[in-house]
């Protein structure tokens, strides 16, 4: 049974540029939520997906948004990225019918802009 | 808004006891958690306490008292795996969850 999986494991990116990343939550799962860890810090939670909708988001910009696709895989986008960006993203799943199921986490990509 | 305070830093040995404080300030949550997290690694569920009271899972046990907004964690005969990050959590309506600062404990032989 896997796990949830993150793609890719590193990224260097500039400032301005634009980026992707990819999460598989674990099986069975239906909920994917994106978190930023920057060092020395606590996950901060960015938004949930939920049936391929952003179901709650925390305190992000515009620029940071997602998708989740049928098969419960999501992504999350960043644009016109910023020196601050740089931190780790993590994904974590969860079944949404628990409302307090436990959430398992990716692990992560680490993300630097240059 | 939502706030979580725990110590930065803890140091023990191994066989020890050592216990994590938690205080938090929100306006309403589902209940509290556990997370452990190795260096570089991802954050793995320890305990979660939905009511007030101790939860014991092996070495480890976790305890929550709502009127006082307080929790801790509570590691027992402590292995030098256990030298991690832990990060007191609040699981708030729609399971986002809230994680405080988290506390480097560092265990020496």
């Amino acid at each position: 049974d896997a796990g949830v999986t993150q793609s890719p494991t590193h990224l260097i990116k500039t400032r301005g540029q634009q980026v992707t990343l990819r999460c598989s939550p674990k099986s069975g799962h239906d909920t994917v939520s994106w978190y930023q860890q920057a060092l020395g810090q606590g996950p901060q939670f960015i938004f949930q997906y939920y049936e391929e909708e952003e179901r709650q988001r925390g305190n992000f910009p515009d620029r940071f948004s997602g998708h989740q696709f049928p098969n419960y895989s999501s992504e999350l986008n960043v644009n016109a990225l910023l020196l601050g960006d740089s931190a780790l993203y993590l994904c974590a799943s969860s079944l949404d019918r628990i409302i307090t199921d436990t959430q398992y986490f990716g692990p992560g990509t680490r993300l630097t802009v240059l | 808004g939502q706030s979580l305070e725990q110590p930065s830093e803890v140091t023990a040995v191994e066989g020890a006891i050592v216990q994590i404080n938690c205080t938090y300030q929100t306006s309403g949550f589902y209940g509290l958690s556990w997370y452990q997290q190795h260096d570089g690694g991802a954050p793995t569920f320890l305990s979660y306490n939905g009511l007030d009271g101790l939860e014991e899972t092996g070495r480890f046990s976790s305890f929550l008292s709502r009127s006082d907004s307080y929790g801790y964690l509570l590691l027992q005969e402590l292995q030098m795996k256990d030298s991690a990050s832990y990060f007191c959590v609040l699981n708030q309506a729609g399971t986002a969850l809230i994680f405080g600062k988290g506390t480097t404990l560092s265990v020496s032989s």
